[in-house]
């Protein structure tokens, strides 16, 4: 069965310049998820998105910015890169805003500011 | 107090012992939920779905204990494969949008 895709898998970049993270939701779920995990940490919520508009934000940083787009696939854009921005960020589709729906993630793109 | 509370053990148990761990939450609204396991470095997987009061999956039991606000996760038989950190999950309830809460996880070690 298709999962949710996320490109690049690992990505490396200097301090205060720009990362774009791309995710494709599985077919037919209309809501995306992204998560910012940190070594030895949860995953935490930064922003989600139902029907290509933004339906919740997290504890995302002023410098990042999102959007899902008409085919459902969604983008984060990080600028202004920090150290501690290095981390693993998931993105998660679901089929709706439902609480009885569950989260399906994709491999995550690590990614690694130097 | 944090919305989803876990102990984050790790707890170390021999091959075939069995093994449970609470996750207690805040929100008595909460009407799913939900065990992921995670692997080092990987993703977040999809465990178990909890509705109404447990599931049953194999070897895997997930309790739901409303009055007490409590999600309970018991391995039988565990195997080597077992060794991983799972992660509690339970979404606020909101009318438009569910921000999923994670809990922090509680690292399960199977030793030979």
């Amino acid at each position: 069965a298709a999962g949710v895709i996320q490109s690049p898998r690992h990505l490396i970049k200097e301090k205060r310049e720009t990362a774009t993270l791309k995710c494709y939701p599985i077919p037919r779920h209309d809501t995306v998820y992204w998560y910012q995990q940190g070594p030895g940490q949860d995953p935490q919520f930064l922003i989600s998105f139902y029907e290509k508009m933004q339906s919740d934000k997290g504890s995302i940083p002023d410098r990042f910015s999102a959007q899902q787009f008409s085919d459902y696939h969604s983008e984060l854009n990080m600028s202004s890169l920090e150290l501690g921005d290095s981390a693993l960020y998931f993105c998660a589709s679901s089929p709706s805003t439902g609480a009885n729906s569950p989260l399906h993630f994709g491999n995550g793109t690590r990614l690694t500011v130097t | 107090r944090k919305e989803v509370e876990q102990d984050p053990g790790p707890f170390n148990v021999p091959e075939g012992a069995t093994v449970a761990f609470n996750c207690t939450y805040s929100n008595s609204a909460s009407q799913s939920f939900f065990w992921y396991r995670q692997d080092c470095r990987k993703e977040p997987k999809l465990l178990m779905s909890v509705y109404s009061s447990g599931n049953e999956d194999g070897r895997f039991t997930a309790q739901l204990n409303r009055a007490s606000q409590y999600i309970s996760l018991l391995i039988r038989d565990s195997k080597l494969s077992d060794s991983a950190t799972y992660l509690c999950v339970v979404p606020r309830q909101r009318s438009s949008a569910s921000k999923i809460i994670f809990g922090s996880g509680t690292r399960l070690s199977i030793r030979p």
